[in-house]
């Protein structure tokens, strides 16, 4: 059964600080992806990794950074948290082809990130 | 543990049928229920289900809750195959750390496939 894991589940920082959100997956799966949820939003993509030190913006990435040095790690990087990125946090993974279209997407189960 | 449960994992139809994807869930202190299409890059949001018996449209989308036995259908009626896709279903349970907030779980989805 493919596990895909987060670092925190719950997470309380203070502005200005620098963030470091953690995913490893443990089915070799060469896509990854960062998402956030929001009440009323659904789920936004940050940023995506379709191979190692590979990645590509989604749809709201500013604010945000990632880095995947190894295959079944990606990691999202606030580097100075903002009260408008508290938001749940999710990471998922698949191993279909680059872009992981249509493949389904294993979920990590959250981390909360309060920014106060 | 928390879990959701979808059904089934993948399915074939061709253009013109009805299906019904369905998803059960065992969770403590649900909050809501949502359901999402994922094609490319990110999922879309459907719908977001609160109340038991209220069934919630769009186009030939439409799905319904179930508190009682825990579980939601989703429906699509004339499917098309711009419908293909994979339909993820996931759960928000309220879980208080400093305040209420609300943790996603998601099932796997259901792979649909459409055939012309």
């Amino acid at each position: 059964d493919v596990k895909v894991t987060q670092s925190s589940r719950y997470l309380v920082k203070r502005t200005g600080e620098k963030v470091f959100l953690e995913c490893v997956q443990d089915m070799d799966h060469e896509n990854m992806f960062w998402y956030r949820q929001d009440p009323g939003l659904g789920l936004r993509l940050i940023y995506f990794s379709y191979d190692v030190k590979m990645k590509e913006k989604g749809d709201i990435p500013e604010g945000y950074s990632v880095s995947r040095e190894k295959k079944e790690r990606f990691s999202l990087i606030l580097e100075s948290a903002s009260t408008n990125q508290t938001s749940m946090y999710l990471c998922a993974s698949t191993p279909g082809l680059a872009g992981g279209q249509t493949d389904t997407q294993y979920f990590g189960p959250g981390t909360r990130l309060t920014v106060l | 543990e928390d879990k959701v449960v979808q059904s089934p994992l993948s399915l074939v139809v061709h253009e013109g049928d009805t299906v019904t994807l369905n998803c059960s869930y065992e969770v403590t202190n649900f909050r809501s229920l949502l359901w999402y299409k994922q094609e490319k890059k990110a999922p879309t949001f459907l719908f977001m289900l609160t109340s038991s018996g209220i069934e919630k449209k769009s186009g030939r989308l439409s799905s319904i809750l179930d508190k009682k036995e825990l579980f939601s259908i989703l429906n699509i009626t004339a499917t098309q195959t711009g419908d293909s896709a994979v339909y993820l279903c996931a759960v928000e349970a309220l879980v208080e750390y400093g305040g209420s907030q609300g943790n996603l779980i998601f099932g796997k989805g259901t792979k649909l496939s459409v055939k012309p």
